[in-house]
This record gives C-alpha cells, sequence and structure tokens, in this order.
C-alpha cells in the first residue's frame, strides 16, 4: 500500500463538468504537490503547498483550483477544463527541510476531458 | 530554465542484456534522483545522489552521478522484465519544489 492515495484512478468528463481529485498522505510529511504528466512532456510541477499554505503556482489556469486542508490532504478541483488537459496528474508529498527533496508519489488519477 | 535530457528516450532488450541510460543537463545540481514509474503507477523513487563521481548500487542497478554533476547515468545488469517501466532522472537545487525532471527513458524488456 502506498503512503500516497490518490481518488479517483480513473476520471472522464465533459468541457462543462465539476470534478474534484483527492490525494491523502500517510507518511507524516508536510509538504504535498500536484504535477502534470503529459505524454512526449517531462512532469510538469503546478502546485506547492507548505504546511497547508501554497507556497508555489506555476503560471496554472484558474480552471485548475487547489485546496489543502491540513498537511495531509490535497484536493484538486476541476472546472470548465479543456481537452488538452487530459493526463495523469500525480499527486506527491515530502518531508521539509530535506535539501535533497526526493518525493514520495501517489498512483496518479488519469482524467479524460471530451 | 534547467533541462535534463534523457537518452535513448525509448529501449526495447530482451532479459538478461545490459543497458545504460544517461540524463545530461548543462546545469549544475545539488542532487540527481532517479525514479522507476511502472505502468498505471506513479514514479517510485529509486535514489538520490549527492556528490559529484558518486556511484551506488541497488541490486543489478548502478548510478552515476558525473564530476561536474551536470550529468547522471543508469546502468543494468541482465534486465528482467520486472524492470520494465519508464525512468526519470530528477536534479534537485534544494528543495523537493526545486526538482527538474528529465525527459524519461522507456524501457521494455522482454523474455
Amino acid at each position: 500500500e502506498t503512503g500516497v492515495t490518490q481518488t479517483p484512478r480513473h476520471l472522464v468528463m465533459g468541457m462543462t463538468n465539476k470534478k474534484s481529485l483527492k490525494c491523502e498522505q500517510h507518511l507524516g510529511h508536510n509538504a504535498m504537490y500536484w504535477y502534470k504528466q503529459s505524454a512526449k512532456k517531462p512532469l510538469e510541477l503546478m502546485f506547492v503547498y507548505n504546511f497547508k499554505e501554497q507556497t508555489e503556482n506555476n503560471s496554472v489556469p484558474s480552471r485548475f483550483s487547489p485546496e489543502c486542508p491540513n498537511s495531509s490532504h490535497l484536493f484538486l478541483h476541476l472546472h470548465t477544463l479543456q481537452p488538452e488537459d487530459s493526463a495523469l496528474y500525480l499527486c506527491a508529498s515530502s518531508p521539509l527541510f530535506v535539501n535533497t527533496g526526493e518525493l514520495f508519489f501517489g498512483e496518479g488519477s488519469r482524467l479524460t476531458v471530451l | 530554465t534547467q533541462l535534463l535530457e534523457q537518452s535513448p528516450q525509448f529501449l526495447s532488450i530482451q532479459e538478461g542484456e545490459n543497458l545504460t541510460v544517461y540524463c545530461n543537463s548543462s546545469s549544475v545540481f545539488s542532487s540527481l534522483q532517479w525514479y522507476r514509474q511502472e505502468p498505471g503507477e506513479g514514479p517510485v523513487l529509486l535514489v538520490t545522489v549527492v556528490t559529484g563521481g558518486e556511484v551506488k548500487k541497488l541490486k543489478r542497478l548502478t548510478f552515476q552521478f558525473g564530476d561536474a554533476r551536470k550529468d547522471s547515468s543508469l546502468h543494468i545488469t541482465a534486465a528482467q522484465p520486472g524492470d520494465t517501466g519508464l525512468y526519470l532522472c530528477a536534479g534537485g537545487s534544494g528543495t523537493a519544489s526545486k526538482l527538474t525532471f528529465g525527459t524519461g527513458t522507456r524501457l521494455q524488456v522482454t523474455l
């Protein structure tokens, strides 16, 4: 069982739908991340939360809205997405104050936008 | 912008063969990580190297960090079907939010 759990694993939505991705980590880490993985592209960092506070937003369109209610849970709210947003969305966590910065990933949520 | 280029992009080999995957950049990194991502799963950390010239071994996998900390290699001896996956290198410049991921090498090992 992975220390980082993502739900749902697969999601199909229309461009006018609203849905949410959920991530939960059981590792006691204080930093959580959302990454986007598309075919033929390196992993793209979307958002970073440290101690529930957003510290990075890498120019992500507002149709993606993150929420971090506590250090163990992270959500990505989705609305009016475009077909090019179809990708694997990965949640990750890491301990803070570790300068080698290893990430612990969830299994991902495969999103298809029709 | 820091970039990490991996080569080859794709590799299909038979069980028992040896292979090397390369990760190159023009930038210096304070650490270099290797991850493996199996189909339908998230990346899993294999190793972190932090010292120029450092070599680490993980069973049949040997990782090396370049002397100038700009490049790294992953060598697999006697590949097995369980080694199949996407191998990602990631250069670190401090905290995890500063990781730069490579373009990935997709490995398939057949019987």
